[in-house]
């Protein structure tokens, strides 16, 4: 099984950097994935990492490391469309196959 | 299709009533997996196919919920005698591969939002 912990709220200003940090715990651990979900909405695809290190992508990046067991999802420059909640989720392969599973998101509130 | 299309969107019922909630991934989509979001929680897993067949249906809460696939493309989710505790939103999603392997993100569809009265 996995256990996967994110803060359940943060707030941030308009134009600030914001960190939100994922820690988890699983075996045979294989893939780490960022969703973005707007209040009501679908949750969408943000980033992935399987290796440790920084991914960047425009405004957001990801970062990974294996060994910690810990995850943080960096947004710039951040805009008031950019509250929602953010998933993180962890792939690990047990029981003869792959399985994804979601933490329970950050709801990020950006304020002016 | 372009997305996910999940339907209906919204579903009323009564309690001990049956429902059925329809999922039409994206055309090529290859695996396809059912979730269940709950007012303010994660995302739960409820199974996933990979083409017509259920490797994994671990998440499913109860022996009232099952699900299909057919023609590897559109998937039904049945309830039957449906409880309060049933009310969550029922998302869908798909991907190239099987679990998102090795790095495509799931695609979700809109869901649909059941509320059990």
């Amino acid at each position: 099984g996995q256990n996967i912990d994110q803060p359940t709220e943060m707030t941030a200003t308009e134009g600030a950097i914001v960190q939100i940090n994922c820690t988890y715990q699983t075996s045979g651990f294989n893939g780490l994935f960022w969703y973005q979900q707007h209040a009501g909405e679908a949750p969408t695809f943000l980033s992935y990492n399987v290796l440790d290190g920084l991914e960047e992508k425009g405004r957001f990046s990801s970062f990974l490391s294996r060994s910690k067991g810990y995850s943080y999802l960096l947004l710039k420059e951040l805009q008031m469309k950019d509250s929602a909640s953010y998933l993180c989720a962890v792939r690990d392969y047990s029981g003869g196959y792959q399985k994804v599973t979601f933490g329970i998101g950050t709801k990020l509130q950006v304020i002016p | 299709g372009a997305g996910v299309s999940q339907s209906p969107s919204n579903k009323v019922t009564e309690k001990g009533k049956d429902v059925e909630l329809r999922c039409d991934p994206i055309s090529g989509h290859t695996a396809l997996y059912w979730y269940r979001q709950s007012l303010g929680q994660g995302l739960e897993f409820l199974i996933y196919f990979q083409g017509n067949s259920a490797p994994d249906k671990s998440g499913l809460p109860s022996d009232r919920f099952s699900a299909e696939r057919t023609g590897g493309s559109v998937s039904t989710l049945t309830i039957q005698r449906t409880q309060q505790e049933d009310s969550a939103v029922y998302l869908c999603a798909s991907s190239l591969s099987p679990q998102g392997y090795p790095n495509y993100g799931y695609t979700f569809g809109s869901g649909t939002r059941l509320t059990v009265v």
